[in-house]
């Protein structure tokens, strides 16, 4: 079974502009969380989708936002992209009760 | 609310000793445990959880953990270290009636040959 993945793994923005990120889960897992990993602020919860529906959210700015298809594979997006938002950008897919299944994650650098 | 704190961010230990990594955490409702391991620039990746039953949890790569209520405490142990244990190691915690996780800040593992 393929794990989750994200793309792309590494990208390098500036200022001002805006980015996509793609994660695709696992097969039969309709769960999709984001997470921002940085050195600083350690791992913080973005926010979760579950059948096309955000079920949760993290305190980020609305520059944040994030979606799922009916495929259960979900995007997330930053606009007007900031020098603090340099991060690895993670994503995990959940099924039931059970654990979160990460992806290798995206590397953005803003510059 | 939940949180979770790992106590020490840095340890380092000679190769072949004790690996003990500590994780308190705080919840108001029964939690569910996990220890996840994260190689450099990769993901997380799942060493053990706690859902329910016995508070003793195995996990892969000969990590263990045991939940213990009474010290809201979660520790990772494992008897003799290996150079491919260094890594960031993270414990979480999530409740039964919620979807979010939530994690300590990460405790780096140093392996001394």
């Amino acid at each position: 079974k393929a794990g989750v993945t994200q793309t792309p793994r590494y990208l390098i923005k500036t200022r001002g502009q805006q980015v996509t990120l793609s994660c695709s889960p696992i097969s039969g897992h309709r769960s999709v969380s984001w997470y921002q990993q940085t050195p600083g602020q350690g791992l913080q919860f973005l926010f979760e989708y579950f059948s096309e529906t955000q079920r949760n959210k993290g305190n980020f700015p609305g520059r944040f936002s994030g979606r799922q298809f009916s495929n259960s594979r979900s995007e997330m997006n930053v606009s007007t992209l900031e020098l603090g938002d340099s991060a690895l950008y993670l994503c995990a897919s959940r099924v039931g009760q059970g654990e979160a299944f990460f992806g290798q994650g995206t590397r953005l650098t803003v510059v | 609310a939940q949180s979770v704190t790992q106590l020490g961010s840095h340890v380092s230990v000679s190769e072949g000793a004790l690996v003990l990594l500590r994780c308190n955490y705080s919840s108001s409702v029964p939690p569910y445990l996990f220890w996840y391991v994260q190689y450099p620039n990769q993901g997380l990746q799942l060493l053990l959880k706690y859902t329910t039953g016995a508070t003793l949890v195995k996990g892969i790569n000969g990590f263990e953990a045991e939940f213990k209520k009474s010290e809201t405490s979660f520790h990772l142990t494992k008897p003799s270290a290996h150079m491919s244990d260094a890594a960031e190691y993270f414990c979480a915690v999530r409740v039964n009636t919620g979807n979010q996780f939530y994690f300590g800040t990460g405790t780096s593992l140093t392996v001394i040959p």
